[in-house]
């Protein structure tokens, strides 16, 4: 497809289990952005890659998360042991790599933990 | 590191009416600005963008914001709000190529 996939769009856990979501970025964009959406919060800066660069992990907010993007490519965001305080929208954006190139979003992964 | 903070967490206007949705900014560098727009049941997508140059910039959907360095502001407007521009308007920025930081969002009501 032509645009940012991501993957599942919804999912359910239980509190204390791992989850992994995925992201395709659109061909050729180098730069790739995870965000958390939650109510009243905005969308929350989680990490970004940005080529064969180290990755900016400072928006992760404990070490219960990580990501990692394979040849450039798709990216997985793992969270680790989920809290119910992980509930929120998930989404991952690319971009081509020049900083005042525009983002494209994926439609998000709905995450909720009971 | 850079910030973004919106006044106004809800903003309500009469259709006709003039939007004016507020960003203030902060960055050790000069600053890339950008208003995003996420429309019900939609993805976010790009409104208009400030990187160098004219400091008024026009987006879609008659929608203009103008840097002002001085007061460390990019704020949204629209001369005449139409029903469809119901939705969540975020302002953005970055530090020239570094990562892009949202500010909390603005939810936009149009009152018939």
């Amino acid at each position: 497809g032509a645009g940012v996939s991501q993957s599942p769009s919804n999912k359910v856990t239980e509190k204390g289990k791992d989850v992994e979501l995925r992201c395709d970025p659109i061909s050729g964009h180098t730069a790739l952005y995870w965000y958390r959406q939650s109510l009243g919060q905005g969308l929350e800066f989680l990490i970004y890659f940005q080529g064969n660069s180290a990755p900016d992990k400072s928006g992760l907010p404990s070490d219960r998360f990580s990501a990692e993007r394979t040849g450039g490519s798709v990216s997985t965001l793992t969270i680790q042991r989920t809290q119910q305080e992980d509930s929120a929208v998930y989404l991952c954006a690319s971009s081509l790599d020049r900083p005042n190139e525009k983002l494209f979003f994926g439609s998000g992964t709905q995450l909720s933990v009971l | 590191a850079q910030s973004v903070t919106q006044l106004g967490s809800h903003v309500s206007v009469s259709e006709g009416a003039l939007v004016l949705l507020r960003c203030n900014y902060s960055s050790s560098v000069p600053p890339y600005l950008f208003w995003y727009v996420q429309y019900p049941n939609q993805g976010l997508q790009l409104l208009l963008k400030y990187t160098t140059g004219a400091t008024l910039v026009k987006g879609i959907n008659g929608f203009e914001a103008e840097f002002k360095k001085s007061e460390t502001s990019f704020h949204l407007t629209k001369p005449s709000a139409h029903m469809s521009d119901a939705a969540e308007y975020f302002c953005a920025v970055s530090n020239q190529g570094g990562k892009l930081i949202f500010g909390q969002g603005t939810e936009l009501s149009v009152k018939p």
